[in-house]
């Protein structure tokens, strides 16, 4: 198994330029989220799916989209990049107790 | 949202025991969590422990968790260089399985 996947690693982007991180799993996990981690500031939570074709905000959703159309896979848009969105960003899944973390992709936006 | 909170800092000498201490909110919460970072590095999950439970034990890794004082400490023991990481609490909030952090504890281990 590889676990949960994500590219790219590192992107830099231009203000108001578009993108997809992906983020796919091999485990069958039901559940798929996105963090973003910031210096001094924790993870927080982007939005989630408990399961293909179901999706929801965390604690900043403002600015990125997702979708689940499949169980393996759980992309998230950013439509318009700011440098606010400069950040490591990390996906997760999970099936009951245990939560598994990609290795992180990170975005500078200028 | 209310705060999982952890002291930013600990700086122990190899051999020694580390205690990272954590306080969380939610009272509801079923399951407990510690995972670590390392620099440049996704995080990895060391040990859970169920709301029901006082302790958990895993080699060098204690969990105590003071379910009334809503207080989680991860005890790591025989600290090694190796160790040298940020560590980050987590509660699994509400029905959906989401996980909210601590900001983490940066351990140092100096030889």
């Amino acid at each position: 198994n590889a676990g949960v996947t994500q590219t790219p690693k590192f992107q830099v982007l231009k203000t108001g330029q578009s993108m997809t991180l992906q983020c796919a799993q091999d485990m069958n996990h039901e559940y798929m989220s996105w963090y973003r981690q910031d210096p001094g500031m924790g993870l927080r939570l982007i939005h989630y799916s408990v399961g293909a074709g179901i999706t929801d905000q965390g604690e900043v959703p403002n600015g990125y989209n997702v979708s689940r159309s499949t169980t393996e896979d759980f992309p998230l848009r950013l439509l318009s990049a700011a440098p606010s969105q400069t950040s490591v960003y990390f996906c997760a899944s999970s099936y009951g107790t245990a939560m598994f973390f990609g290795e992180g992709s990170r975005l500078t936006v200028l | 949202g209310e705060d999982v909170e952890q002291s930013l800092f600990l700086s122990v000498r190899e051999g020694d025991s580390s205690v990272i201490n954590c306080t969380y909110t939610d009272s509801s919460s079923t399951y407990l969590y510690w995972y670590k970072q390392e620099p440049g590095a996704g995080l990895q999950l060391l040990t859970y422990i169920f709301s029901n439970m006082d302790m958990k034990q895993d080699q060098r890794l204690t969990v105590l968790l003071n379910k009334k004082d809503k207080h989680l400490s991860l005890r790591i023991a025989d600290t090694q260089t190796g160790d040298s990481a940020i560590y980050f609490c987590a509660e699994m909030r509400g029905s959906q399985g989401n996980l909210i952090f601590g900001k983490g504890t940066k351990l140092s281990v100096k030889p």
